[in-house]
């Protein structure tokens, strides 16, 4: 299973933009990247999904250059209610989570 | 999205009991679901793959016995720790995956249930 790396944590005020990065230089080429957030003390939310080049939807936007060996999920205008982590899990049928990217937003 | 629901959402349980957990898909029908585990500070862990009408699959190092796993249906898995005890105490979560949401041609996506906090005293 691919592994991914991101960094530990993150700061960021309200109302920024926010860039998280994630690293997977072994992913599979029929792997997908998909990206989840995760409150304290409940299950993962599916963010987006995607496969190469830029997807974007209602809350975010998802960056993948063509060697696909990293992502870049973006926030745009970040709320207080974005502090959570967020995971990049790289898999086909099965995922495995990093450590995740703690992000607090400063108001 | 779509919707998994776990059940229950905390438990407390005293030494050498044992505990079941639910994970239902709600509006979509689930072959696979997934069992996770997670320690407080730490990341998911698989610990097995749920598949309907035939044994689950455990990941390296997660005894079969003691977490039993049971897919009855498309819409419904249950892990049982059996014989629980305090090392067994984490946050439990599975989920299930769907078609719902991803991107054309693309995989389908796991969605999680709210995850079961396990106390075992």
């Amino acid at each position: 299973l691919a592994k991914t790396t991101q960094p530990i944590s993150m700061d960021s005020y309200e109302g920024q933009e926010v860039n998280i990065t994630c690293s997977h230089n072994n992913i599979a080429t029929n792997d997908y990247i998909t990206w989840y957030q995760q409150f304290p003390s409940q299950g993962p939310r599916f963010i987006i999904q995607g496969y190469k080049t830029k997807v974007t939807n209602e809350v975010a936007s998802l960056f993948i250059p063509a060697d696909r060996k990293s992502s870049t999920l973006s926030l745009p205008r970040v709320s207080l209610s974005d502090t959570a982590v967020y995971y990049c899990p790289i898999g086909n049928e099965k995922l495995t989570f990093g450590t995740g990217t703690r992000l607090t937003i400063i108001p | 999205g779509a919707v998994v629901s776990q059940h229950p959402s905390r438990v407390i349980c005293k030494s050498g009991t044992s505990v079941k957990i639910e994970c239902r898909s709600l509006d979509f029908q689930a072959t696979t679901m997934f069992w996770y585990r997670q320690f407080p500070k730490q990341s998911l862990m698989l610990m097995a793959t749920s598949n309907e009408g035939s044994k689950a699959t455990y990941e390296q190092g997660v005894e079969k016995d003691k977490f039993l796993i049971n897919h009855a249906s498309l819409t419904l898995s249950t892990l049982t720790v059996t014989s629980a005890h305090p090392e067994d105490s984490s946050f439990y979560i599975c989920s299930a995956r769907s078609a719902i949401g991803s991107v054309a041609g693309g995989k389908n996506i796991q969605y999680f249930g709210a995850g079961t906090r396990l106390s075992v005293l």
